[in-house]
């Protein structure tokens, strides 16, 4: 089956500084990439698309320049949370799209103290 | 605009019983996909089954099979055999043929197996 690698699995970061979190697609090639962030006990909230060789498309109320999304190659996607504060602290999960089903890596958890 | 209803925020289950999770949706697309997800303790998304609206056979994957009846925009998953590993929250979730592929998520149901 399509595997999504995504790294790192958690990050602790001073308030202030910049996180980078990598989302692979292993074995397949994905011309599209989705953004989630998910609260405690919620569904998956979509932050952006990221389409290869383009800019991302961002949801409404969604901070593009906080939340820097760059898909530079068919397997990778990155989303850099700029300026962390502690209400940036969640879990994040991006998911690679096959010609029907997305297929999701295993999230980052993200602590900004 | 499309969307997903769960109305079972949660259920539990005697091992090996039989349940099953329900979910309705409202489109006004003819064509589209909807599909169960899995999230266990560990929170890794999984694909559970996936079923094709023009697809009349309902979808099955082992243990896990669904009821889609697409007049009443119903799809419910039923676990058959349940495992102590069945323990996840369960998402339903849609997609129209014109959505840039994004999907449409229910609230989920939080599903505990009991041993």
């Amino acid at each position: 089956g399509a595997v999504v690698s995504q790294h790192p699995s958690w990050v602790i970061c001073k308030s202030g500084t910049s996180v980078k979190i990598e989302c692979r697609s292993l074995d397949f090639q994905a011309t599209t990439m989705f953004w989630y962030r998910q609260f405690p006990k919620q569904s998956l909230m979509l932050m952006a698309t990221s389409n290869e060789g383009s800019k991302a498309t961002y949801e409404q109320g969604v901070e593009k320049d906080k939340f820097l999304i760059n898909h530079a190659s068919l397997t990778l996607s990155t989303l850099t949370v700029t300026s962390a504060h502690p209400e940036d602290s969640s879990f994040y999960i991006c998911s690679a799209k096959t010609r029907e089903t997305q297929y999701f890596g295993p999230g980052t958890r993200l602590l900004v103290l | 605009a499309q969307t997903v209803t769960q109305s079972q925020p949660e259920m539990s289950v005697q091992e090996a019983e039989t349940v099953t999770l329900s979910c309705t949706y409202d489109t006004s697309e003819s064509n589209y996909y909807l599909f169960w997800y899995k999230q266990p303790p560990s929170r890794q998304m999984i694909l559970v089954i996936r079923q094709e609206a023009y697809k009349q056979q309902n979808a099955t994957e082992n243990r896990f099979s669904v009821n889609f009846q697409k007049a009443a925009k119903s799809f419910s998953l039923k676990i058959s055999d349940s495992q102590l590993g069945d323990t996840a929250m369960y998402f339903c979730a849609f997609r129209g043929m014109d959505s840039n592929y994004q999907l449409i998520w229910g609230a989920g149901t939080k599903l505990i197996i009991k041993p």
